[in-house]
């Protein structure tokens, strides 16, 4: 079966430092979500790659699929108290079923 | 507009119980979804429904079942209570059957003991 990981497992940075996950699946994705659960809260959709190479930028956040479909990231430029959370990549392999990484845990220190 | 809605929030049960979760998914929504977190975890897909049936099921035991009503609203049962059933239980759901863009509830807690 798809086999997802997800480094760093956790990150502690500074206001304004930058922050990167990156997810990595075993196999070649149809599309990968990305999410962010606040502490105590419930997973809220990012957005969601398609394209072999594809970027797509959101505010300070930037998303990239690789070319090979096999690997992701997301890059948060300039970090803010309210990044702080864990961001899980939820990669499809065109199955019924989707699987989440075990998440990146953000905090941010003021 | 209402988003997605769980019932009940919290929930104690003991080892070999039952359990009956319910969910309301955002209306014109007709896929649903259920996910199992554990802490420090990300969620586990168990189930997901689109028209009342099942289009794909997770590696969970046959302890777990769901189902999907007519008004699109969704249950998810446990029987035989293990504690390590304990966990946050997600709903998610999309316009459509395909894992597009999935709306979460706020999760139903459950504690077995």
């Amino acid at each position: 079966g798809q086999q997802v990981m997800q480094i760093p497992q956790y990150q502690h940075v500074q206001e304004g430092e930058d922050f990167t996950t990156y997810c990595n699946s075993s196999t070649t994705l149809s599309n990968i979500q990305w999410y962010k659960q606040r502490p105590g809260g419930h997973p809220v959709f990012l957005i969601q790659l398609v394209k072999s190479g594809e970027v797509k930028k959101q505010k300070r956040l930037t998303f990239q699929f690789g070319e090979a479909k096999k690997n992701s990231s997301l890059h948060i430029t300039a970090t803010q108290t309210t990044d702080v959370g864990t961001y899980f990549c939820a990669p499809n392999s065109g199955y019924s079923t989707l699987t989440f990484g075990k998440g990146t845990m953000l905090l941010v220190s003021p | 507009d209402a988003g997605v809605t769980q019932s009940p929030t919290h929930l104690i049960k003991t080892r070999g119980q039952h359990v009956t979760l319910r969910c309301s998914p955002i209306s014109g929504h007709k896929s649903v979804s259920w996910y199992q977190q554990v802490l420090g975890q990300g969620p586990q897909f168990i189930f997901q429904y689109y028209e009342k049936e099942e289009r794909g099921r997770g590696n969970f035991p046959d302890r777990f079942s769901a189902r999907q009503f007519p008004n699109y609203s969704s249950e998810l049962n446990v029987n035989a209570l293990l504690l390590g059933d304990s966990a946050l239980y997600l709903c998610a759901s999309s316009p459509r059957t395909s894992f597009n863009e999935q709306f979460f509830g706020p999760g139903t807690r459950l504690t077995v003991l």
